[in-house]
């Protein structure tokens, strides 16, 4: 099924450096979503956009809807080993016309204490 | 907590069976998703329903159904199970007809094909 392209694929960091990943497309979205995912567990919504240009803080995660509706990004700032996960970011096509939510491969976070 | 509850947790069978999961959406939620989730995959939609009615389909087979009850809890149907089938499917619920709602989602149930 039709993906996002999201990147990097995973990473490998040390406990108090900043982090970013991002998610890119060739169509325009409507609304990017930002989720983390445990093991075992399901995807977490951190962030959600809603407006080209947008940007949203939550705590130490900072995320922006692209101006070109074409991509999304998400940081991290200041990693803490508990920031370890699955991060997915998550969109709607424009026009939207059903509930299908596309999701980008996700980016596996690993945080060296 | 999301607030949108999946059972069972875990589930194991065996090739060409059928099994039914459940999910009930978060209070006040009227539309529900299903995913699949496989290792070479990601997360796939499979099936949207709102207040009952389906709305879309995404890559569901036809081996699969779901359908959502009259107090909004839903239920996904595979049969004929195949070992490929094996994955963590998910439910998740929003608040309206899903065109551009955020989506929560439960804990999944695990199913495994042997």
């Amino acid at each position: 099924g039709q993906q996002l392209n999201q990147s990097p694929q995973s990473m490998f960091i040390q406990e108090g450096e900043d982090v970013s990943m991002n998610c890119t497309s060739s169509s325009i979205f409507n609304t990017w979503l930002w989720y983390k995912q445990e093991p075992g567990e399901g995807p977490v919504l951190l962030i959600a956009l809603y407006k080209a240009g947008e940007l949203t803080s939550n705590g130490r995660l900072t995320a922006q809807f692209g101006i070109t509706r074409k991509d999304s990004f998400l940081n991290i700032s200041a990693s803490i080993p508990s920031d370890v996960g699955i991060y997915f970011c998550a969109g709607y096509r424009s026009p939207s016309n059903t509930g299908k939510l596309i999701f980008g491969q996700g980016t596996t976070l690993q945080v060296k204490p | 907590d999301s607030g949108v509850t999946q059972t069972p947790k875990h589930l194991i069978t065996a090739t060409g069976q059928r099994v039914t999961l459940r999910c009930s959406p978060r209070s006040g939620d009227l539309s529900v998703y299903w995913y699949q989730q496989s290792l070479d995959q990601g997360l796939q939609f499979l099936i949207h329903y709102y207040n009952g009615e389906e709305r879309a389909k995404g890559n569901i087979l036809e081996r699969f159904s779901a359908q959502q009850f009259p107090d909004l809890h839903s239920e996904l149907n595979l049969s004929s199970l195949e070992l490929g089938d094996s994955a963590l499917y998910f439910c998740a619920s929003s608040g309206n007809r899903g065109l551009t709602d955020t989506q929560y989602f439960g804990p999944g149930t695990r199913l495994t094909v042997l």
